[in-house]
């Protein structure tokens, strides 16, 4: 499970501040993935990249921004923080197909 | 888009039943189907998964069993321990749309010695 991280791992932040979540995974995974994890709402898909400078929208991306530039790394911006994103954010990463996805540790992150 | 119902949310039984969770989905192209198990404090972790063109799949003392018509599949784990306590989720996926997971809103499994 060392193969993919997270930092931080906890971060408390501002509402209107721009944050940046990490995630960096050694298996050179295809495809890398972002979500949230809120009670009552299980784990909801942010935004998703099936290669280097593809991603594509989940199921809740509004006020999220990706990027991959590198095929290991996946970050996660958070352009103006509100409170409705206070959540645990993971990150995960998956060979090709239809295979298990490796999750990191997470981040929870804390909006004021 | 794909929606996923999981039931019960909350199941407690006594160390040595067995527990069943259950799953339904609304795309009946979904093709894949996996269980993650999630200890509190700790990351989600594949513990079984079932393809479509398979209706039962087990290991040791989980089974999955997948009903395509209905479209529904369930979880089921046999005497169960201790340390089955934990938070368990389904998810459904199209193998056409790059491993995009859709997840049950997770059951809490609660198995007292």
């Amino acid at each position: 499970d060392a193969g993919i991280t997270q930092s931080p791992r906890y971060k408390i932040t501002e509402t209107g501040r721009q944050v940046t979540l990490m995630c960096h995974q050694t298996w050179s995974h295809s495809y890398m993935f972002w979500y949230r994890q809120d009670l009552g709402h299980g784990l909801r898909l942010i935004y998703y990249s099936a290669a280097a400078d593809i991603t594509d929208k989940g199921e809740v991306p509004d006020g999220y921004v990706v990027s991959r530039s590198k095929t290991e790394n996946f970050p996660l911006t958070l352009e103006s923080a509100t409170r409705s994103q206070t959540s645990v954010y993971f990150c995960a990463s998956m060979a090709g197909g239809l295979r298990e996805q490796f999750f990191g540790p997470g981040t929870r992150l804390t909006v004021l | 888009g794909e929606n996923v119902e999981q039931h019960p949310s909350t199941l407690s039984v006594q160390e040595g039943d067995s527990a069943v969770i259950k799953c339904t989905y609304s795309d009946s192209a979904s093709n894949y189907f996996p269980w993650y198990k999630q200890e509190l404090g700790k990351r989600p972790q594949l513990i079984i998964d079932i393809r479509s063109n398979v209706g039962e799949k087990k290991d040791q003392r989980i089974a999955v069993t997948l009903n395509k018509t209905a479209k529904h599949f369930s979880l089921h784990i046999t005497e169960t321990q201790p340390e089955d306590s934990a938070v368990y989720f389904c998810a459904a996926s199209r193998g056409n749309q790059g491993g995009k997971l859709i997840f049950g809103q997770g059951t809490e499994l609660s198995v007292k010695p």
